[in-house]
């Protein structure tokens, strides 16, 4: 069965400060793997995806994120976190099959 | 382009009544999702269309959700009777694939059942 765990509920960090966030899925093949943001209020909004090829994929609002195929894991960084950064970060993993899954969130918050 | 479009953004209404919530996928995605998020239980997927048949609903709490698709453009999902456990947010979802493709939300509906 396939999943994805978001082992962080919530974190803190200084405004400047470097953010990563972290995600770990399940599964055999190679998934496809998003990170999504929800700002208080809002739906959620694709931050950016990984398909295949180079395993750095960058996305919008100066975030990216690593696929490592042997720690199963795609984290998502950012060398300096803004004020407006606060806000619910989803991971989510599909396939080929027809699955697709949500991670449960992490919430983080930015301290000036 | 306009993205998915959801109404309305809040609904307010007493135990017992009727909630119908609107939603417009994005033109030519054949996938449609309706999610619930709250605090308890965070985001469930409800049910999901392709090409306007539902394809699973295995997460619709009971009989009281029910959700049609009658066209490519429009969805609703329908809540009858309303109890005040069904408050949360409502989200529309739609995507051009289904496990391969990201999904693009509407900015969803706060249902409150008091």
């Amino acid at each position: 069965a396939q999943s994805v765990t978001q082992p962080d509920i919530h974190i803190t960090v200084s405004e400047g400060a470097s953010l990563e966030l972290r995600c770990n899925y399940s599964y055999g093949a190679t998934p496809y793997l998003f990170w999504y943001v929800q700002s208080p209020g809002q739906g959620l909004q694709l931050l950016l995806k990984y398909f295949s090829g180079d395993t750095l994929v960058q996305g919008i609002k100066g975030f990216e994120a690593e696929f490592k195929r042997s720690q199963s894991s795609f984290n998502l960084r950012k060398p300096s976190v803004h004020w407006s950064d606060a806000a619910e970060y989803f991971c989510a993993v599909g396939n080929t099959g027809n699955q697709f899954y949500f991670g449960t969130g992490t919430s983080l918050t930015v301290i000036p | 382009d306009a993205g998915v479009i959801q109404s309305p953004r809040h609904e307010v209404t007493e135990m017992g009544q009727e909630v119908t919530l609107r939603c417009k996928p994005i033109s030519g995605h054949d996938y449609l999702f309706w999610y619930r998020q709250t605090m308890m239980r965070g985001l469930e997927l409800l049910i999901y269309f392709n090409n306007n048949v539902p394809i699973d609903d295995s997460g619709m709490p009971e009989d009281r959700f029910s959700a049609k698709m009658p066209n490519a453009s429009f969805s609703t999902l329908k809540i009858q009777p309303s109890e005040p456990r069904d408050s949360a947010v409502y989200f529309c979802a739609s995507s051009p694939g289904r496990g391969y493709q990201p999904q693009h939300f509407g900015d969803g509906t706060r249902l409150s059942i008091l």
